[in-house]
């Protein structure tokens, strides 16, 4: 039963286009977060939700919305994509704040051609 | 903001030696600090973590140290194994989010 899960797992796609990749968790937490990791390994946030409420953006394009429908799911909108966008994008979870530690899920890894 | 610096970025131990990665942070409000191991493919996994009031803390083989006064924390494992193998991240959190090292690659030779 896996506690922080992300679809898809990888994303194919080409410039311009518009997607979507979907976070959800089912350990009750009430904190979550999107990073980003560069071919250089390094893990970058990008947004923080606690409760559904947007409480961390980081210097992230307007072409990047986090949407949280509730405080179990948090997705993350690309639009126009761009040879730049490519990366691993992890969603992760923290009970309350992030001092709780965090789980993450297993990745998205997004390839724009 | 958080500025997490690592150090090195890159490391090989043969089997049965020991590994130390070392960190220094920025913010005197950051109060937790917990490692990562990435294996290739992977997700990060929490595998030790300390917090603002402890020194010293070990599990098993991992042992991670923090100094307050010096704003510096290490991770150390001791007879390393193949399965060792990874890239490990430090983290320091202020409440709001976890700030990352650049990462340490490991490399474990048999």
């Amino acid at each position: 039963d896996t506690a922080v899960s992300q679809t898809p797992k990888y994303l194919v796609t080409q410039m311009g286009n518009d997607k979507s990749i979907k976070c959800e968790q089912n350990l009750g937490h009430d904190t979550m977060y999107w990073y980003k990791q560069d071919s250089k390994k390094f893990l970058k946030i990008m947004f923080s939700y606690n409760n559904k409420e947007l409480i961390i953006n980081e210097t992230v394009p307007n072409r990047f919305s986090p949407k949280s429908p509730d405080k179990a799911h948090l997705n993350l909108h690309i639009n126009s994509l761009e040879l730049g966008d490519s990366a691993v994008y992890f969603c992760a979870s923290s009970s309350s704040t992030a001092s709780a530690g965090y789980t993450f899920g297993s990745g998205t890894r997004l390839t724009v051609v | 903001g958080e500025n997490v610096e690592q150090h090195p970025s890159t490391l090989s131990v043969q089997e049965g030696d020991s590994a130390v990665i070392k960190c220094t942070y920025s913010d005197s409000a950051s109060n937790y600090f917990p490692w990562y191991k990435q294996e290739l493919g992977k997700r990060p996994q929490l595998i030790i973590d300390i917090r603002s009031n402890v020194g010293e803390k070990k599990d098993q083989r991992i042992a991670v140290t923090l100094n307050k006064t010096a704003k510096h924390f290490s991770l150390h494992i001791t007879e390393t194994q193949p399965e060792d193998s990874a890239v490990y991240f430090c983290a320091a959190s202020n409440d709001y989010k976890l700030s990352f090292g650049a990462g340490t690659t490991v490399t474990v030779r048999a």
